[in-house]
């Protein structure tokens, strides 16, 4: 059963716009953590953000942000003053937490193309 | 301070040959996985060394196997190649003895291997 959900088709926004990139997650652990990370077409994948479940507070990291809605299962990416270089494939993972797991399971992605 | 380092950048096989790839953790590092990304799809995990063990391990065949060694470097190794192994190979390292909740995997660039 697919674990992480995205589901948006490729996103066009402005420069300097905000985007909200969705996520939805299944799972039944009460611990467990939600990253978002950036694939550039170079390939690699560039961490942005983490959530933890039992983290009370929206996490921010400079232009990033993640909507944690928990009783929905949703971890939505907000990034805010869109940049050109922000034109990427988006990908919400999440990891099972128990000691020593650190697989991540991983969506299908949301491409953005930041236009100027 | 070195990141993810993997070998080589691309790679052409045809069907039935063997290959393998190699990934060097970021310094202070101990845990390797690998990952499959497939065109058009988030990474798929492969397995997880810990300790030089096959820690945990996706839903892949005994096709492919791997290793670690002493200095915590890795190996990827895929026997009888297919076409849909086509992908791109993504190492990701870990301090997973750290015990944290938060564990940050960093990736390096990935392998792409073409299956002719």
């Amino acid at each position: 059963a697919q674990k992480i959900t995205q589901t948006q088709p490729g996103m066009f926004v402005q420069e300097k716009e905000a985007v909200t990139l969705d996520c939805t997650y299944d799972t039944s652990d009460q611990s467990y953590g939600l990253f978002w990370y950036k694939q550039p077409s170079s390939g690699e994948m560039i961490f942005l953000i983490y959530q933890g479940s039992y983290d009370e507070q929206n996490a921010t990291e400079g232009r990033y942000s993640l909507n944690f809605q928990k009783a929905r299962k949703s971890a939505n990416l907000v990034i805010s003053a869109s940049q050109l270089g922000d034109s990427a494939m988006y990908f919400c993972a999440m990891r099972e937490t128990f000691y020593g797991n650190n697989r991540l399971a991983f969506g299908k992605g949301n491409q953005v193309v930041v236009i100027p | 301070d070195a990141g993810v380092t993997q070998s080589p950048t691309h790679l052409i096989k045809t069907r039935g040959q063997q290959v393998t790839l190699r990934c060097s953790p970021k310094s202070g590092h101990d845990t390797v996985s690998w990952y499959q990304q497939a065109l058009g799809q988030g990474p798929q995990f492969i397995f997880q060394y810990y300790e030089e063990e096959e820690r945990q391990r996706g839903n892949f065949p005994d096709r492919f196997s791997g290793h670690q060694f002493p200095n915590y470097s890795s190996e990827l190794n895929v026997n009888a190649l297919l076409l849909g192994d086509s992908a791109l190979y993504l190492c990701a390292s870990s301090l997973v003895s750290s015990g944290s909740i938060y564990n940050e995997q960093f990736f390096g660039p990935g392998t792409r291997l073409t299956v002719l």
